[in-house]
């Protein structure tokens, strides 16, 4: 059964800083992992989609990397703001199951 | 239009009632899906519909019964609940039978079971 594990389960940065949440599975054999936002009692927003094939994807001040083989995939934010502030939760697709699998979540507070 | 609306947003109710939750999206996918997800925890699959068809029940309990009218509404279907059925519902869609395809959320529905 795949497992999706995120560290750390919270973080707290000033305004400003580039920072790295990880996310790590135990199936290396996905058709693609995505990372979403949540903000408190809200539902999700994809950020970005990387297909199995794929080493990265960029979108404006986010970039997210993937490493199958190892089962490990990394989302940064570059000049963090207060409005980053949310829960960032990874998640992963697999063949013959059309649906996702979720990590727990880190929970991001950027000070201003 | 990449949205998918859900109602109501905010819904109480009694071990008693009957109620329903609906989905709906007009971007032409043809795979919908429930989650819950409970306080600070993350969502967990319930139902995958693909081409109005169930493909996947993630063992939920009878209580919870889900209904495809149409490629672009899907519904859930609440009976008998317990307390601890309460949480946040999430409906999502993607395309079928694309290996790499965005899942698009919902706002979901805040069910609280009294």
């Amino acid at each position: 059964k795949q497992e999706v594990t995120q560290i750390p389960a919270a973080l707290s940065v000033p305004e400003g800083e580039n920072l790295v949440l990880n996310c790590s599975f135990t199936d290396s054999a996905i058709y693609n992992l995505q990372w979403f936002r949540q903000d408190p009692g809200k539902g999700l927003t994809s950020l970005l989609l990387i297909q199995s094939s794929q080493r990265e994807q960029t979108s404006g001040r986010l970039n997210a990397s993937l490493d199958k083989s190892s089962g490990r995939s990394t989302l940064y934010i570059a000049a963090s703001q207060p409005g980053d502030s949310a829960t960032y939760l990874c998640a992963v697709d697999q063949p013959g199951r059309r649906a996702l699998t979720f990590g727990s979540g880190t929970r991001l507070q950027v000070q201003p | 239009d990449t949205e998918v609306t859900q109602t109501p947003k905010h819904l109480v109710m009694g071990m008693t009632n009957k109620k329903s939750l609906k989905c709906e999206q007009h971007m032409g996918h043809r795979a919908m899906y429930w989650y819950k997800q409970k306080a600070k925890k993350p969502p967990e699959l319930m139902f995958v519909y693909s081409y109005e068809k169930l493909s996947i029940n993630e063992s939920v309990p009878s209580r919870f019964s889900p209904e495809c009218p149409n490629s672009s509404l899907l519904n859930l279907h609440l009976h008998a609940l317990q307390p601890e059925d309460s949480a946040l519902y999430l409906c999502a869609s993607s395309q079928a039978g694309v290996f790499a395809d965005t899942q698009y959320f919902g706002p979901g529905t805040r069910l609280t079971v009294l």
